[in-house]
């Protein structure tokens, strides 16, 4: 159980345009998702926690007019790179968690975004 | 944001060989939780074993076990009997208690098993 589902796994875009990436899960609800941004051999940096029918927290440093985060479900939330240059390509994940006492994080796969 | 540390970039073990792995972290919580991580070459994040900060006993999952200190925030990975399929980094996670829940990941630590 706890399965989290990312999609797509890989995209390359052109810059200047919008990327949509979506996670889903799949046999649990989730009122809380959090996307996370990994660049090569580093840690994963906490972008925003996306709440069900509210807005997202973004963590300091993270432009919410770039990366917009909608979690209109339980069981959906999107992030979306908007006007994305070569410096937006990272691996970006997202997780949720069963929100009871110690449950951990569950993870999507990751999407590698590539900006030409 | 709560900051996780991990001093060992890199550390690499014999094969059934014991190796550690070491974690501190900055809180002002008394109440939180604490994770370990395993991230292969394919990126997927693997939970390794997790504690309660107010639980005294070492967590143990076969065999992976912890050495919580809490009043040092010390808490280290202990791997026993090592094998290949470990091969890995290992990222430290915190987990607040606050409303957003949030969970903080440190540096990592890329592990070696040489056969």
């Amino acid at each position: 159980g706890a399965v989290v589902s990312q999609h797509p796994s890989r995209v390359i875009c052109k810059s200047g345009t919008s990327v949509k990436i979506e996670c889903r899960s799949l046999d649990f609800q989730a009122t809380t998702m959090f996307w996370y941004r990994q660049f090569p051999k580093q840690s994963l940096m906490l972008m925003a926690t996306s709440n069900e029918g509210s807005k997202a927290t973004y963590e300091q440093g993270v432009e919410k007019d770039k990366f917009l985060i909608n979690h209109a479900s339980l069981t959906l939330s999107t992030l979306t790179v908007t006007s994305a240059h070569p410096e937006d390509s990272s691996f970006y994940i997202c997780s949720a968690r069963i929100t009871t006492g110690n449950s951990p994080l569950h993870f999507g796969n990751g999407t590698r975004l590539t900006v030409t | 944001a709560q900051t996780v540390t991990q001093s060992q970039p890199e550390m690499s073990v014999q094969e059934a060989e014991t190796v550690t792995l070491s974690c501190t972290y900055d809180t002002s919580e008394s109440d939180y939780y604490l994770f370990w991580y395993k991230q292969p070459p394919s990126r997927q994040m693997i939970l390794v074993i997790r504690q309660e900060a107010y639980k005294q006993q070492n967590a143990t999952e076969n065999r992976f076990s912890v050495n919580f200190q809490k009043a040092a925030k010390s808490f280290s990975l202990k791997i026993s009997d090592s094998q290949l399929g470990d091969a890995a980094m290992y990222f430290c996670a915190y987990r607040t208690s606050n409303t957003g829940n949030q969970f903080y990941f440190g540096t990592g630590t890329s592990l070696t098993v040489i056969p």
